[in-house]
């Protein structure tokens, strides 16, 4: 069965320090994606990162950064010097080949706070 | 800015009654699925439409229904509604239905309180 670990529920960091958001999944199909979506308290699901199973290259886009390990199956999501504005609840999801793209499955969600 | 509107934004209702929510999507996506998320949950997938016809369905029983058009917009219809309905849901639209790669575009949602 698949299933999204969010273990952090709420983070709270001062502006400009680092946080990693972890993410723990579990699939039985070989060909899966992964996500990482950021909402906000206005509700809607913004899209941050997409992965598929057989990419793990880390990627670094301005401030965010991804860890994708197949072998932990862990794709962990850090925000380097957070600002304010990164305040927002933070959801890992994956979709698997199987059930198609449109089913995610989303964890629970971290609330990251950013302290001015 | 989204391409998903959905209305209401807000809205109550009591336990027995039926709702319909709106959705809005953009041109080309001819992919919609609704998600519900509790308060303090993930959200949860309930269904998708693709050419007007239902073609996955979560965890959720018959009286959860929709409607897709073909103007890009649809619909989520709620029968009997229950206490454990209240919560937001979520719309979302991707081009196709058959690339798995596309991303999903979530709207703001419409925040339901069964009362």
């Amino acid at each position: 069965a698949q299933k999204v670990t969010q273990a952090q529920t709420e983070i709270s960091v001062v502006e400009k320090e680092d946080v990693t958001l972890d993410c723990v999944y579990e699939t039985r199909d070989t060909t899966y994606y992964l996500f990482w979506y950021k909402q906000p308290p206005s509700g809607e699901l913004v899209f941050l990162i997409r992965r598929n199973s057989f990419d793990e290259q880390n990627e670094i886009s301005g401030r965010y950064s991804w860890n994708f390990q197949k072998s932990t199956s862990s794709f962990n999501f850090t925000i380097t010097a957070s600002q304010v504005v990164d305040s927002a609840v933070y959801f890992c999801a994956l979709s698997e080949a199987k059930t198609g793209a449109n089913n995610l499955f989303f964890g629970t969600g971290t609330r990251l706070t950013v302290i001015p | 800015e989204t391409g998903v509107t959905q209305s209401p934004t807000h809205l109550i209702k009591t336990r027995g009654q039926q709702v319909t929510l709106r959705c809005s999507s953009q041109s080309g996506h001819n992919t919609v699925s609704w998600y519900q998320q509790a308060l303090g949950q993930g959200p949860q997938f309930i269904f998708q439409y693709y050419r007007e016809e239902e073609n996955g369905r979560g965890n959720f029983p018959p009286r959860f229904s929709g409607l897709q058009f073909p103007n890009y917009s649809s619909e989520l219809n709620v029968n009997a509604l229950e206490l454990d309905d209240s919560a937001l849901y979520l719309c979302a639209s991707r081009p196709t239905a058959t690339s798995g790669a596309n991303v999903l575009t979530f709207g703001a949602g419409s925040r339901l309180t069964v009362l």
